[in-house]
C-alpha cells in the first residue's frame, strides 16, 4: 500500500517569503508528527496531531511555523518569513495509535537563500 | 528533557564482518527504542525496536540489546553487507502517560561496509 508522502520534494525559498510543505499520512492513520532534519544531524520533533488536535508543539522552533491537520488527514506545515536557518529537511511521519511505530515520509528538502 | 548521544558518527567495517552502534539515553522514563536506516534521500525506515520490558530482541542479522539501569541500548549486526552501508539513528520515545508522542534521536552513524 501507499506509505508516507510528501510534497513538494524539494523547496527553494527566497529569504522572507512563506512556504507551505504538505505531508499526506497513510490512510487511517490518527497519529501524524513533524521532524526537522538538519544536514548531518538527526530528525528533531517539531509537533505532533492525533486526528485534528495538536496535542504537542513544543518542539516548533519560533512563531513563524505554524502546522494544521484541519480533517484529520493531510497536513501543512507552514513557515512564514522564511530564515537562513530553516534550511533543512522536513519529515512527516504517521502511525495508527499512540503507541506505535512510526512511518516516515522521504521529506522535504527546504533550501532558503 | 530527553537527551540522546550515540557512538561512533563513523563506522567502516568490512563485508561478513559485524558492527554495533551505542547509545545513552538520560530519561528513566523512556520506554520505546527504535532503531532507523536512512539512505541518501529518502526517509527514515524502522529496522527494529525494542521496549523496556525487554532486555534483547533479535530479528535475523539485527540484534538490539537494552540495559535499563545504565540507561543504554546497542544495534548490533553481524555478517553485514554492502547494502547495509547507510546512516543509522537511534531514538527514545518520550511521551505522555500511556505511550509515547515523540522520538528523540541519536545525532547518527555513518556505517560503510566494504565489499
Amino acid at each position: 500500500g501507499a506509505g508516507v508522502s510528501q510534497s513538494p520534494r524539494y523547496k527553494v525559498a527566497k529569504r522572507g517569503q512563506d512556504v507551505a510543505l504538505r505531508c499526506d499520512p497513510i490512510s487511517g492513520h490518527v497519529s501524524l508528527f513533524w521532524y526537522q532534519q538538519a544536514l548531518g544531524q538527526g530528525p528533531e520533533f517539531l509537533t505532533y496531531f492525533q486526528n485534528e488536535a495538536q496535542l504537542d508543539k513544543s518542539g516548533l522552533p519560533s512563531d513563524r511555523f505554524f502546522a494544521e491537520r484541519p480533517e484529520g488527514s493531510v497536513s501543512t506545515l507552514k513557515i512564514q518569513r522564511t530564515q537562513q536557518e530553516d534550511s533543512a529537511v522536513y519529515l512527516c511521519a504517521s502511525s495508527s495509535g499512540f503507541d506505535n511505530e512510526q512511518f516516515f515520509g522521504p521529506g522535504t528538502r527546504l533550501t532558503v537563500l | 528533557g530527553e537527551n540522546v548521544e550515540q557512538h561512533p558518527s563513523t563506522l567502516s567495517v568490512q563485508e561478513g564482518d559485524s558492527a554495533v552502534i551505542k547509545c545513552t539515553y538520560s530519561d528513566s522514563a523512556s520506554n520505546y527504542f527504535p532503531w532507523y536506516k536512512q539512505e541518501l534521500g529518502k526517509g527514515p525506515q524502522l529496522i527494529i525496536d525494542i521496549r523496556s520490558n525487554v532486555g534483547e530482541k533479535k530479528d535475523q542479522r539485527i540484534a538490539v540489546t537494552l540495559n535499563k539501569t545504565a540507561k543504554h541500548f546497542s544495534l548490533h549486526i553481524t555478517e553485514t553487507q554492502p547494502e547495509d552501508s547507510a546512516v543509522y539513528f537511534c531514538a527514545a520515545g518520550e511521551g505522555g502517560s500511556g505511550g509515547y508522542n515523540k522520538l528523540i534521536f541519536g545525532a547518527g552513524t555513518r556505517l560503510a561496509v566494504h565489499p
